[in-house]
């Protein structure tokens, strides 16, 4: 099983819906989780963390948690072409290191 | 404030050359981690560093690869001698390090390899 695994798409959603991207991570005892956004070409850029089960809402994007069963989620409302990136999960392995290691990513493209 | 600097941007060199990758990390961070992204293998951890510290290099590929921190602001990669499959993205990243607030990575804009 892998550390980090994440569904590769591509995902495809029409503009004004909602995106919703998934992930589930194997270390039970991981506390820091995190959705990146990459686009074609460029750099990794950090755009939510959350470290507690539940919800956690930052303008059209939200994040949410369960510890539980072990996934972590990130939801885009009123998604707009300008979404339209691969999306990175990252976690904190506490029992390695506290290494982050990133899923392989979700692409995501947002049709007018 | 200056983000995270690297150099070269890209790199064409042929097999069995020495390629050096440097990184200046944000200044008053104090990890520093290399990643290097592929097609087939995505975003994997080479290295990475605490107070210039290696702390963990399980996930450097074989002894041609070294990487070093001499001071806060500076570090290198190397990979000796280079490799057709070595081709990719490196990038470098830095963060606070601050418990969890590690993984609040600030990446650079990567170094692209291509090995001939």
């Amino acid at each position: 099983q892998k550390e980090v695994e994440q569904n590769s798409g591509p995902l495809s959603v029409p503009e004004g819906a909602i995106a919703s991207l998934n992930c589930t991570y194997s270390d039970r005892v991981s506390q820091s989780f995190f959705w990146y956004r990459q686009y074609s070409g460029k750099s990794p850029e950090l755009i939510m963390s959350i470290y507690s089960n539940g919800d956690k809402e930052d303008g059209r994007f939200t994040a949410q948690l369960n510890k539980a069963s072990q996934y972590v989620s990130l939801l885009i409302r009123d998604s707009q072409p300008s979404d339209s990136a691969t999306y990175l999960c990252a976690v904190i392995l506490y029992s390695s290191a506290s290494k982050i290691i990133f899923g392989s990513g979700t692409r995501l493209s947002i049709r007018p | 404030d200056a983000g995270v600097i690297q150099s070269p941007r890209h790199e064409v060199t042929e097999m069995g050359q020495e390629v050096t990758l440097r990184c200046k990390p944000i200044s008053g961070h104090n990890s520093l981690f290399w990643y290097r992204q592929t097609m087939m293998r995505g975003l994997e951890l080479l290295i990475y560093f605490n107070n210039n510290v290696p702390i963990d290099d399980s996930g450097m590929p074989e002894d041609r690869f070294s990487a070093k921190m001499p001071n806060a602001s500076f570090s290198t990669l190397k990979i000796q001698p280079s490799e057709p499959r070595d081709s990719a993205v490196y990038f470098c990243a830095s963060s606070l390090g601050q418990g969890s607030n590690t993984g609040e990575l600030f990446f650079g804009e990567g170094s692209r390899l291509t090995v001939l």
